[in-house]
């Protein structure tokens, strides 16, 4: 079965630390994969998507995914952490061609000041 | 560029009753995605249109849940009667033909009581 595991309910950093949300995928051929931000009470917000090229993908707010094709692993990962940056995470898969997209179950990340 | 618009943005029903929720997708985007949001899980596919014709919509539960695009545009998901266990948030998103990244709406957030 095609999935999006994000292994990980919360995660907690310091303030000014690297963090890092990991997530695994499994889905046949070469999938779309994608990071997306929630913040309370709000929808889903767009961070960063890997398509092809270059295995590191940079987006928004400073935060970067490195894809993994071996590992099937697309980890989001920041420099430095700000505690504005605490949120729910998700990571998504599109499955090939279907324009059809599975979701993980999120990490809760939270940046302590 | 406007976003995805949805409404009502908070609803609260009892069991049995009805409730319908609009989405207004960015302009022109030719696909359109009821997604179901339960508390601490991850966004699940309802349904998915291209312009105004059916995708996929083997999870919508059918006994109970409606959707229509019928002009290609605006979007409405309806339940009847609901349930307990609808108590979620109802992400609309959409996606531009020929895109890979879809956007999503703030939700519409579903208690039943």
């Amino acid at each position: 079965a095609q999935s999006v595991a994000q292994p990980e309910d919360q995660v907690n950093v310091a303030e000014g630390n690297p963090l890092t949300v990991k997530c695994t995928y499994s889905v046949s051929g070469n999938p779309y994969l994608f990071w997306y931000v929630q913040y309370p009470n709000r929808g889903l917000q767009f961070l960063l998507k890997y398509i092809t090229g270059d295995n590191l993908v940079k987006g928004s707010y400073g935060f970067e995914a490195e894809f993994n094709k071996s590992q099937t692993s697309f980890h989001l990962k920041k420099p430095s952490a700000l505690v504005s940056d605490s949120a729910l995470y998700f990571c998504a898969v599109e499955i090939s061609g279907t324009y059809k997209y599975i979701f993980g179950t999120g990490t809760r990340l939270k940046v302590l000041a | 560029e406007a976003g995805v618009a949805q409404s009502p943005r908070y609803k609260i029903i009892e069991k049995r009753q009805s409730v319908a929720f609009w989405c207004n997708p960015i302009s022109g985007h030719a696909t359109l995605y009821w997604y179901q949001q339960i508390l601490g899980q991850g966004p699940k596919l309802l349904i998915q249109f291209q312009n105004n014709g059916v995708v996929d919509d083997s999870q919508l539960p059918k006994d109970r849940f409606s959707a229509e695009r019928l002009k290609g545009v605006d979007s409405t998901l309806k339940i009847q009667p609901a349930k307990l266990e609808d108590s979620a948030v109802y992400l609309c998103a959409s996606m531009a033909v020929a895109g890979n990244t879809i956007y999503f709406g703030e939700g519409s957030w579903l208690t039943v009581v």
